[in-house]
């Protein structure tokens, strides 16, 4: 089965640090999202690609967090400088947009800022 | 803007019952997708059940069938036949049949369910 594959699975960093997490795509989806998953919020839609081109990042706190896809097989997400209250799982998930189908995830990278 | 309902924070069910998750949701629009995922403890989000506004006939997929009642904006998961491994968080989820930036899936708060043998 195709699989959307994020690295690293699980990531301690402290305080101040960058931290990037990445994501492969299902090949051939064009539609890529970021979401963090926490207790308190649920799960929050980060960013959003077509194409690879951005389309919505209203739910991403722009002084910290950057979303980018380099090319069609790599989205990265990164936060710099690491907060506490980042810590979440994230997650990655892919699909075609044109069709009605469910988006297909990855299986999150927890992250833990100390 | 739409938004997605799960009343039901925690369900309990014994294994081979059926078990009924409730969902409602807010829209003005009249094109649209629904879905159930699941996460069990392994945190992967695995899509269980898809549905078509457009279509009137509930979706089903094996044990697992959907009641959407769309004039209630109503989308129910129920499970036959529960086993230990649908012991997970289900989480409801909204999207927009249009293009462009509402295409993003809009989920609920999720409702775990625990399967008693």
């Amino acid at each position: 089965d195709a699989r959307v594959t994020q690295t690293p699975r699980h990531k301690v960093t402290e305080m101040g640090q960058e931290v990037t997490m990445r994501c492969q795509p299902i090949l051939g989806h064009n539609t890529v999202f970021w979401y963090r998953q926490t207790m308190m919020q649920g799960l929050e839609l980060l960013a959003y690609f077509r194409n690879r081109a951005p389309l919505d990042d209203s739910g991403m706190p722009k002084d910290r967090f950057s979303a980018e896809m380099p090319d069609a097989t790599l989205a990265t997400l990164k936060i710099q400088p690491s907060e506490p209250r980042d810590s979440a799982v994230y997650f990655c998930a892919s699909g075609i947009a044109r069709l009605g189908y469910g988006y297909t995830f990855g299986s999150g990278t927890r992250l833990t800022v100390v | 803007a739409q938004t997605v309902t799960q009343s039901q924070p925690e369900m309990s069910v014994q294994e081979a019952e059926t078990v009924t998750l409730s969902c409602t949701y807010d829209t003005s629009e009249s094109d649209y997708y629904l879905f159930w995922y699941k996460q069990p403890p392994s945190r992967q989000m695995i899509l269980v059940i898809r549905q078509e506004a457009y279509k009137q006939q509930n979706a089903t997929e094996n044990r697992f069938s959907v009641n959407f009642q769309k004039a209630a904006k109503s989308f129910s998961l129920k499970i036959s036949d529960s086993q230990l491994g649908d012991a997970a968080m289900y989480f409801c989820a909204y999207r927009s049949s249009h293009g462009g930036a509402t295409n993003k899936l809009i989920f609920g708060t999720g409702t775990l369910l625990a399967v008693q043998p």
